[in-house]
This record gives structure tokens, sequence and C-alpha cells, in this order.
């Protein structure tokens, strides 16, 4: 089975204060790991995904498979970061591929 | 937005009665998803198909039908409404290949009284 989980239901930080939400993956397979985020209760907008390690509004995320963990992490905090934040694993590959899993989220509440 | 809307948008239904949601994509994808968007639990898939008449079950579909009869259209149905499925349902689509971008609709704001 795969799972997704986010320890963290709330994050408060200051303004450019680093941040790190954390998010653990658990999947046998090959997967591919995405952040999405969503701004006031909107669609969800993909942030990152682990197979393009590309850095979107100063965010970035490393897949680490030793660790089965996904972070993802920000030097210098904006409040305009301020909203929900959403780990998904995508299985890749074997039975039930196409299944797309999200953890439970991490509101993240920058302070000015 | 790839071209996915939800429908109806939002809507109050009765204890009992029978709802479908809608979900509408024009980019011919592949992959169709449902999940239903809760405080405290995030986004909990309910079902997901992966072509024409090709569907399978995600962590909370008691309760929930699904149907694809065509690729451009994924209909979620609660049989008998309860409160507990007072929610916000999400569309995803997804191409197939590895890459593939997942792209949302804008939710359909489910009320059961």
């Amino acid at each position: 089975a795969q799972r997704v989980t986010q320890p963290e239901k709330l994050l408060s930080v200051f303004k450019g204060a680093p941040v790190e939400l954390k998010c653990n993956y658990s999947y046998s397979g090959s997967p591919e790991l995405f952040w999405y985020v969503q701004y006031s209760r909107q669609r969800l907008q993909l942030l990152l995904r682990h197979i393009s390690r590309e850095s979107i509004k100063g965010f970035t995320a490393d897949l680490n498979k030793g660790e089965t963990s996904f972070h993802l992490k920000k030097p210098f905090a904006q409040e305009e970061d301020s909203a929900m934040y959403y780990c998904a694993l995508l299985n890749a590959g074997g039975t039930s591929y196409g299944k797309l899993t999200f953890g439970q989220g991490t509101i993240l509440t920058v302070h000015p | 937005d790839a071209g996915i809307t939800q429908s109806p948008r939002h809507k109050v239904t009765e204890t009992g009665t029978p709802v479908t949601l809608r979900c509408h994509q024009t980019e011919n994808h592949r992959y169709m998803y449902w999940y239903r968007q809760d405080p405290g639990h995030g986004l909990r898939l309910i079902h997901y198909s992966y072509g024409v008449k090709d569907t399978d079950k995600g962590e909370v579909s008691d309760g929930y039908s699904v149907s694809r009869s065509k690729t451009e259209d994924f209909l979620l149905t609660l049989e008998s409404a309860t409160s507990s499925q007072t929610s916000v349902y999400f569309c995803a689509i997804k191409g197939q290949g590895p890459g593939n971008t997942i792209y949302f609709g804008e939710g359909s704001w489910l009320t059961v009284v």
C-alpha cells in the first residue's frame, strides 16, 4: 500500500525565517513525488515534482529514498507563502499504476 | 487549467437523496481522479479511472460509485447521501506516461442536510 504522511498539521514561522515542511512516504516501487499548494480553498496548484528537480518560488525538495522522505524547504519565508501544502505520491510502476495519494496537508502561516 | 471543469460547483441536498457530480475534461487525458477534502484529513482518494470503463477504488470509496463511459467525463455518484459526505470534492486529471502534470478542478462544495 502507498501512504504519505505529513506529520505537522500547522506550521508557523516569521517572515525571513527558514521553513521546512516534512513529508514521509511508504511505497515499495518507484514513486513520483510532488508538492502542491492550495490558497484559500482554491484548486490545488503544482509546486514541485521530484523528477524535474526545479526550484519554484524559492522552494526546493529533495527525494531521500533511504529515509523515504521528500521534505519541502525554503531558506527565507515570505508572507505570501502562507497556504496549505500537500505532499503527493504517484504510483509510477506495477499494480495500481497511476494511483495518486496525498498526505493530510500542512497549513503554513508566515507572520510579518 | 487543462480544460477541466466540475459541475455543480455548489449543491445542497437532503439526506437519502442521490447526487451525481460531474468532471469534464477537454484534453483527452487517460487518468481521472475524485478526491474529497476535509479538515484534518487532507485530500483522500475516493475512486480513480485509468481509461474508459476502467476504474479502481481509493481509500474512502464506501458510499460512492463512479462511471466513465467516455474519455472526457468521470461521474461520481452518492447513491444515498449522508451528512458525513458533506465535503469539498475535487477532480483531477493526468496524462499517460511519466512526468505528466496533474491538473485539478475548482472543486464542488456539497452539503447534505
